[in-house]
């Protein structure tokens, strides 16, 4: 069965650092995986999405993510975080076409910055 | 304008009580999702449909009914609400080509007392 790990349940960083956000999955095969922020009092949105090809995804905001399949991690990154992304992150995995079309998420990442 | 909405968005009922969520969607999506999300858990799923008429079990299924009525219209319903129903409750909807990215509502926070 396919699963989602997020070790951090939460992570403060000051506003400008660099950010590294933590997920590792567990699935036999390829594996197609997400990364969705929550904002407060709002549902989740698409932060940027993986099928397979380049490792290394690009997402909105300055957000990218690299999949590991020896590691089997797909970490998000920022470079320099601003303190309009506090908010709670999501990693996700879902099997590819033919698949039985139910992802699977992480428990979430708190994200706090401080100025 | 929303393309998954919701309603209500706050429910208080109590123990016993007769709940149904209501879930719209007007992606032309297939499928549609119905979560929960709790502290320290994270995001549950427990229904989903690929279609009108169609239903799927999620991961945490007990306690929950759900209809699709429509390709727009997917409902959740809790007969006999119990207070470890109290939740936060996500609506999703995706399409079938990238069925895996999922478009959510704003949440129902349901309350049972």
């Amino acid at each position: 069965a396919q699963s989602v790990t997020q070790p951090d349940a939460r992570v403060t960083v000051s506003e400008g650092a660099s950010l590294q956000l933590r997920c590792k999955y567990s699935y036999f095969g390829t594996p197609y995986l997400f990364w969705y922020v929550q904002y407060p009092r709002q549902g989740l949105q698409l932060l940027l999405k993986y099928y397979p090809g380049d490792p290394v995804v690009q997402g909105v905001n300055g957000f990218e993510a690299e999949f590991s399949k020896s590691n089997s991690s797909f970490h998000l990154r920022k470079a320099s975080v601003h303190w309009s992304d506090w908010a709670v992150y999501f990693c996700a995995v879902s099997m590819g076409p033919g698949g039985n079309y139910k992802p699977t998420f992480g428990k979430g990442t708190s994200l706090v910055v401080h100025p | 304008e929303a393309a998954v909405t919701q309603s209500p968005r706050n429910k208080v009922t109590v123990t016993g009580g007769n709940v149904t969520l209501s879930c719209r969607q007007t992606n032309s999506h297939n499928y549609m999702y119905w979560y929960r999300q709790d502290t320290g858990h994270g995001l549950r799923l427990i229904h989903y449909s690929y279609g009108a008429g169609n239903l799927q079990i999620g991961d945490v299924p007990d306690g929950y009914k759900a209809t699709r009525t429509t390709q727009e219209d997917f409902f959740l319903l809790l007969e006999l609400a119990s207070p470890s129903q109290t939740s936060l409750y996500f609506c999703a909807s995706s399409d079938l080509e990238n069925y895996a990215e999922q478009f959510f509502g704003p949440g129902t926070r349901l309350t049972v007392l």
